[in-house]
């Protein structure tokens, strides 16, 4: 059964923190993404990784930074945290070869940032 | 960039009724489209996608049209049960055959509610 994993089911941390969310999937996926989702907004996505030390952004990218030192993890950072970005941030991978695109997502970290 | 917008927002159906949910996207671009399943403290799932090539696809209860002239595409459910109660998203995406990275550009979603 395939699997992505989240580290924190919530969080909750203080306004200037620096929060790292943890993400690991065991399919040997080539890539991975970070999403942020807020009611009435949908997923959107903050940024994404193609291969080992390899990232590119999304569409909200800013107050946002990612590392991916091994295949199978990729972490997002915040650099310091801040009220508006108390969400729900999903991790997902997916196969890079042939034409199989699903995005298969972890639980989800629900952090609130106070 | 890709838009995607996603009509309705809320859902209501009675068990055994269809329930129909749209969405529109803005680049004529884009030529896959799933549709991904949330179940309440869930991450999405893949329910059912469909290429540019494709007008319809079907599988069991649920369904998905295209119309590309239009840029428009909507999934159908018939004969609801309570666990379709969920948060149903629709995506866009260009893909190319050098470019497996499949982004997806995701509408903002609809919550359906199916009562016995």
């Amino acid at each position: 059964d395939v699997k992505v994993t989240q580290s924190s089911r919530y969080l909750v941390k203080r306004t200037g923190e620096k929060v790292f969310l943890e993400c690991v999937q065991d399919m040997d996926h080539e890539n991975m993404f970070w999403y942020r989702q807020d009611p009435g907004l949908g997923l959107r996505l903050i940024y994404f990784s193609y291969d080992v030390k390899m990232k590119e952004k999304g569409d909200i990218p800013e107050g946002y930074s990612v590392s991916r030192e091994k295949k199978e993890r990729f972490s997002l950072i915040l650099e310091s945290a801040s009220t508006n970005q108390t969400s729900m941030y999903l991790c997902a991978s997916s196969n890079r070869q042939g034409v199989l695109y699903e995005q298969y997502f972890g639980p989800g970290t629900r952090l609130t940032v106070t | 960039g890709e838009n995607v917008e996603q009509h309705p927002s809320t859902l209501s159906v009675q068990e055994g009724d269809s329930a129909v949910i749209k969405c529109t996207y803005s680049d004529s671009a884009s030529n896959y489209f799933p549709w991904y399943k949330q179940e309440l403290g869930k991450g999405p799932q893949l329910i059912i996608d469909i290429r540019s090539n494709v007008g319809e696809k079907k599988d069991q209860r649920i369904a998905v049209t295209l119309n590309k002239t239009a840029k428009h595409f909507s999934l159908h459910i018939t004969e609801t049960q309570p666990e379709d109660s969920a948060v149903y998203f629709c995506a866009a995406s260009i893909l190319f055959i050098t470019d497996s990275w499949g982004k997806l550009q995701f509408g903002a979603g609809t919550q359906v509610v199916v009562t016995p």
